[in-house]
């Protein structure tokens, strides 16, 4: 059973139209929850860490909350440079990142 | 600063062949991570060092994978015998806390 599950799997946006997308983990004893971008052919590029429930972090157009079961990561009026695969990861026992299998975001002009 | 560095970035390679990646993390970051990338796997966790301590190894997938770290700082992951479904790319990842940043990684294609 997946403990970090994305959604949606592909998302395609016009430049400028807000939306989120969600990160779901079944995991206990959440250490931290990490959002991570990555463009094609590179390693993925940290974003955010949030270790508590309530908690939000912005970065340019970007925003990611926490609750106890999911996160979001919002984004605000995006442009065609937002276009990448967004993943989303969890530490519960050590410290090895658990990731989810990513939503791939497309912002068209 | 520099960030993580890996080499190569692509290695092409025959079945039943040894590889070698190497990974240089940040300067000052203490811990060490090699996590495969697998279309269709996702992103999966490999082997963790920090510091001086035993490394964590329960992600390696068979006994032909291993990796060694020289000095608290260089890192090789050696595949014996290759096969192809080690076809993937392998990225390094280094940290001083539990935010990890990850180098450019090494696209690994077995024939």
């Amino acid at each position: 059973e997946d403990q970090v599950t994305q959604s949606p799997e592909a998302l395609r946006l016009q430049e400028g139209e807000s939306s989120s997308l969600n990160c779901s983990y079944t995991v206990s004893g959440l250490r931290g929850l990490f959002w991570y971008r990555q463009d094609p052919g590179k390693g993925p590029e940290f974003l955010f860490t949030l270790y508590s429930a309530g908690e939000e972090k912005e970065k340019e157009r970007l925003k990611a909350t926490l609750t106890k079961k999911e996160s979001f990561l919002h984004i605000t009026a995006p442009k065609p440079e937002d276009s990448a695969t967004y993943l989303c990861a969890v530490i519960w026992s050590g410290y090895a990142l658990n990731f989810g299998k990513g939503t791939s975001l497309l912002v068209t002009p | 600063g520099a960030g993580v560095s890996q080499s190569p970035s692509n290695k092409v390679t025959e079945k039943g062949k040894d590889v070698e990646l190497r990974c240089d993390p940040i300067s000052g970051h203490t811990a060490l991570y090699w996590y495969r990338q697998s279309l269709g796997q996702g992103l999966e966790f490999l082997i963790y060092f920090q510091g001086n301590s035993a490394p964590d190894k329960s992600g390696l997938p068979s006994d032909r994978f291993s990796a060694e770290r020289t000095g608290g700082s260089v890192s090789t992951l050696t595949i014996q015998r290759t096969q192809q479904e080690d076809s993937a790319v392998y990225l390094c990842a280094s940290s001083f806390n539990y935010e990890q940043y990850f180098g450019p990684g090494t696209r690994l294609t077995v024939t």
